[in-house]
């Protein structure tokens, strides 16, 4: 039963565009919400987070957007930078689960010149 | 600090091994988690520990797999007998206990069994 979905595999942008790699959740009480980045042969980075008592939250060229009606998260890189080529991955945590993180199956991005 | 360290970064067994994995958290975090990455699930938590004691190990996949961590410093994954299904990378993060975006991951174990 996957709780985080990330229903794109890939994603390829062009450089200067915008990214946009969107995350859909099935569990009401995930309150807290967070994207990771992986490189090849390295472990997932923290990017960038959100809680649900808010619906945007922005850093640098780093926006994220909550939809909670909608059960649905999306993150936002503009202007997109060859150097933003990883795989993404969605995760969120609920107040009851401690910090125990979900993570969804992750969006490989490709930013071409 | 150096961060998580885990070992070893590559191992390649034959199926029914004994496999066993490391992993050394960041020093005064007290939140340990073993993950793994698959293509089709994505990272799957399969066990973490709070203060050294396991709190959640209902996505361990099977009685092969066991988790133990004796002290603050280290932790261990075995997995006994192995499987080729069991082929993935897993992932060892600490975190301060209550923050979520706290994690820090260490560099993976990619595990081939043949």
């Amino acid at each position: 039963d996957q709780q985080v979905k990330q229903n794109s595999p890939s994603l390829s942008v062009q450089e200067g565009r915008i990214s946009i790699l969107n995350c859909d959740y099935t569990n009401s009480m995930f309150d807290y919400f967070l994207w990771y980045k992986k490189y090849p042969a390295e472990g997932p980075t923290f990017l960038i987070s959100i809680s649900s008592i808010k619906d945007k939250n922005e850093d640098g060229r780093f926006t994220v957007f909550l939809n909670k009606s909608a059960k649905h998260l999306s993150l936002h890189i503009v202007p997109s930078q060859p150097g933003d080529s990883a795989v993404y991955f969605c995760a969120a945590s609920d107040v009851g689960g401690g910090n125990k993180l979900t993570f969804g199956t992750g969006t490989q991005l490709k930013v071409e010149l | 600090d150096a961060g998580v360290i885990q070992s070893p970064r590559h191992e390649v067994t034959e199926m029914g091994q004994e496999v066993t994995l490391r992993c050394k958290p960041i020093s005064g975090h007290n939140s340990l988690f073993w993950y793994r990455q698959t293509m089709m699930r994505g990272l799957e938590l399969l066990i973490y520990f709070n203060n050294n004691v396991p709190i959640d190990d209902s996505g361990m996949p099977e009685d092969r797999f066991s988790a133990k961590m004796p002290n603050a410093s280290f932790s261990t994954l075995k997995i006994q007998p192995s499987e080729p299904r069991d082929s993935a990378v897993y992932f060892c993060a600490s975190s301060l206990q209550g923050l979520s975006y706290g994690y820090t991951f260490g560099s993976g174990t990619r595990l081939t069994v043949v």
